[in-house]
């Protein structure tokens, strides 16, 4: 059974201070991996797919990397606005068809000003 | 442009009650869809999937059902609302935008989802 596993389960960061976020999965064969940023009350909103180990995909101050095991989320210089839950989910290669996504609990990531 | 609707945005509901949420998405043609809910302190959970018309796949045995009557229209229903059902229902919309390296660019997009409770 495909397992996502995220830590830590809540950050508090000062305003410019770098960090990571961590997603851990066990999955038979990856055939892809996603980064959501869900704010409270909304639906999750889409960041990133990453498909290969040593891939890497950026946005703003975002940058998501992949190995074979795990996946990071760098948040760099963060601000305010970049508090939400940021929630990682994976796909296996064997729900061709339904393109099921399994999700992990979430890392509520809050930024103080 | 692609966009995804769902109704209501909140509702809460008595034990026993029936339920009917509606999710429709606009821009696309023949989605697949899929309906997740997210409980507290847990990850979302898909209960269902629909590659079209009247086709339903459903991930886990419970008090839900859900149907396709049109090609951009998904619903969830339930005849009896138990508490267990409480929670934020999602629905989403797979997207797909080309292949590289012979692998398909996808990603599934969000609706605003529906928060249920059940007292």
């Amino acid at each position: 059974e495909d397992q996502v596993t995220q830590s830590p389960e809540a950050l508090r960061l000062q305003e410019g201070e770098s960090s990571s976020l961590n997603c851990s999965y066990t999955v038979s064969g990856l055939r892809g991996l996603f980064w959501y940023r869900q704010d409270p009350g909304k639906g999750p909103e889409f960041l990133f797919t990453l498909y290969s180990a040593g891939e890497e995909k950026e946005k703003e101050r975002l940058k998501a990397t992949l190995t074979k095991k795990e996946s990071f989320l760098h948040i760099t210089a963060p601000k305010p606005e970049d508090s939400a839950t940021y929630l990682c989910a994976v796909q296996d290669n064997r729900n061709f068809g339904n393109e099921k996504l399994t999700f992990g609990t979430g890392t509520r990531l809050t930024i103080i000003p | 442009s692609q966009t995804i609707h769902q109704w209501p945005a909140t509702l809460v509901q008595p034990v026993g009650s029936p339920l009917s949420l509606e999710c429709t998405v606009e821009g696309t043609s023949n989605p697949n869809l899929y309906w997740y809910r997210q409980a507290a302190g847990r990850g979302l959970q898909l209960l269902f999937y629909s590659v079209g018309i009247g086709q339903i796949s459903s991930e886990v045995p419970q008090n839900l059902s859900a149907s396709r009557p049109q090609d951009r229209q998904f619903i969830l229903s339930s005849k009896k609302l138990l508490l267990s059902d409480s929670g934020f229902y999602l629905c989403a919309w797979r997207v797909a935008w080309g292949t590289s390296g012979g692998r398909s660019q996808e990603t599934q997009y969000f609706g605003p989802g529906t928060r249920l409770l059940v007292l």
